[in-house]
């Protein structure tokens, strides 16, 4: 079956520190990948998506290339701010099935 | 990007009681809503999936009759939860999208808590 396995969290960095986020999926087919981010309060929000091999998706300078050969989607950003401070979730989909999430990974970002 | 909403944000209800869920596209036409449930410090688990105009198609292991899911128009999808006991008390989310393919956007959740 599909499925997505995330770091644990907690996490916590200090501002400007550099965050990493290790994703690894399992899959039957040629899944598309997301991140996805939960802020404190709110609903998810898709953070950036890659929808082949070696795709890169970035956003809000975070960045995850879709690695086919080791099956990972690892989220990065070289310079974290408070307001990044969340819950970060990896999912994957097949064709136009359902979405498959991680576990999620708390990110406390400390000024 | 679109704005998908849902009522209430948090319910309190005694054991034994029924709750109402709504969500909402407030800006566009959603085909398909899915209604999900977040356990704490845990990922979403989908419980259902409905087109407008037709039966929700329930995940494994979700009970039906318990949790009602309705989708009468291309803007509104309803979840009662019937009968709740404490153990159903979570964080459930909602998520629409305009077509097959298309980006999902999430509902803010709503906490229900049974007392």
């Amino acid at each position: 079956g599909n499925s997505v396995t995330q770091m644990e969290g907690p996490v916590t960095l200090s501002e400007e520190a550099f965050l990493t986020i290790n994703c690894t999926y399992t899959a039957t087919g040629y899944p598309s990948l997301f991140w996805y981010v939960q802020y404190p309060g709110e609903g998810l929000q898709l953070l950036l998506k890659a929808t082949k091999a070696d795709d890169k998706g970035s956003n809000k300078g975070f960045e995850a290339t879709y690695r086919k050969e080791t099956t990972s989607f690892h989220l990065e950003k070289g310079s974290v701010q408070v307001s990044d401070s969340a819950v970060y979730f990896c999912a994957l989909r097949i064709n136009d099935y359902k979405l498959s999430f991680g576990a999620g990974t708390t990110v406390t970002v400390r000024a | 990007g679109a704005v998908v909403s849902q009522h209430p944000s948090r319910v309190i209800c005694k054991s034994g009681t029924s709750v109402k869920i709504e969500c909402r596209s407030l800006d566009f036409q959603a085909t398909t809503m899915f209604w999900y449930r977040q356990f704490p410090k845990q990922s979403l688990m989908l419980m259902a999936t409905s087109n407008e105009g037709s039966k929700a198609t329930y995940e494994q292991g979700v009970e039906k009759d318990k949790f009602l899911i309705n989708h009468a128009s291309l803007t509104l999808s309803t979840l009662t939860v019937t009968s709740a006991h404490p153990e159903d008390s979570s964080f459930y989310i909602c998520s629409a999208r305009s077509g097959k393919g298309n980006e999902q956007f999430f509902g803010p959740g709503t906490r229900l808590t049974v007392l």
